[in-house]
């Protein structure tokens, strides 16, 4: 699997669109952009994926630069809720693994 | 409800008592696996199973066993536990796709 690169920690206001980058220069062309996040030690939650066109879901939206080399996920209006760890991972393996990195940690300010 | 439920959630138990964490699925997914996580170490992958009576090992199998005798169930199977098994331990399952993967509100372990 491809390496990504996330910032270890951010901040965002409640309320604010939430924009977390994730580096993925090694990714290859079949392999998609996952993104989940993990809640204070909870099962890491599904959140959107893509392969090479921008994704929005009810959660989220996932921008993907043309080159693939690196992704934007998008809270459009944080809350509380969302404080949470959130990794970046690209995958096509046929064992269905993901690999997880130590992703990065948003804080949701009141 | 999709739902991946692990069991025990909590658990203290002794060096080298044989212990089973249960996990069962109910989308009828194919694709089920076991993660720990460990400060500093994320989420590293035991075990994995493409179907029943499909296991293979991933990142760090050592001390463990699993068996997939049916489709819905994935234990995990501690026969010598060690205090270097104590974490925190995730089951985890999707479909052939695997485009979405499923994964339980974790077990944790503690071995003394």
């Amino acid at each position: 699997d491809a390496k990504t690169t996330q910032p270890p920690s951010m901040d965002c206001a409640e309320g604010r669109a939430a924009n977390l980058p994730c580096n993925h220069s090694t990714i290859s062309g079949n392999e998609y952009v996952y993104w989940y996040r993990q809640i204070h030690s909870q099962g890491p939650q599904y959140i959107i994926h893509g392969l090479k066109n921008n994704e929005t879901n009810e959660m989220a939206s996932l921008i993907i630069t043309e080159d693939r080399k690196s992704s934007t996920l998008i809270l459009p209006h944080a809350t509380l809720r969302d404080t949470a760890v959130y990794y970046c991972i690209v995958s096509g393996g046929s064992n269905y693994k993901l690999t997880f990195g130590k992703g990065t940690l948003l804080t949701v300010n009141p | 409800e999709a739902q991946v439920t692990q069991n025990p959630r909590y658990l203290i138990t002794v060096t080298g008592k044989k212990l089973t964490v249960t996990c069962s699925q109910n989308m009828n997914h194919e694709y089920m696996s076991w993660y720990r996580q460990d400060p500093g170490l994320g989420l590293r992958q035991i075990y994995y199973s493409m179907n029943v009576e499909v296991t293979d090992k991933g990142d760090v199998p050592e001390g463990y066993k699993v068996s997939r005798k049916e489709k819905r169930n994935f234990p995990l199977i501690l026969e010598s536990p060690s205090p270097n098994q104590t974490s925190l331990y995730f089951c985890a399952s999707s479909d052939y796709r695997g485009n979405t993967i499923y994964f339980g509100e974790g077990s944790w372990l503690t071995v003394v």
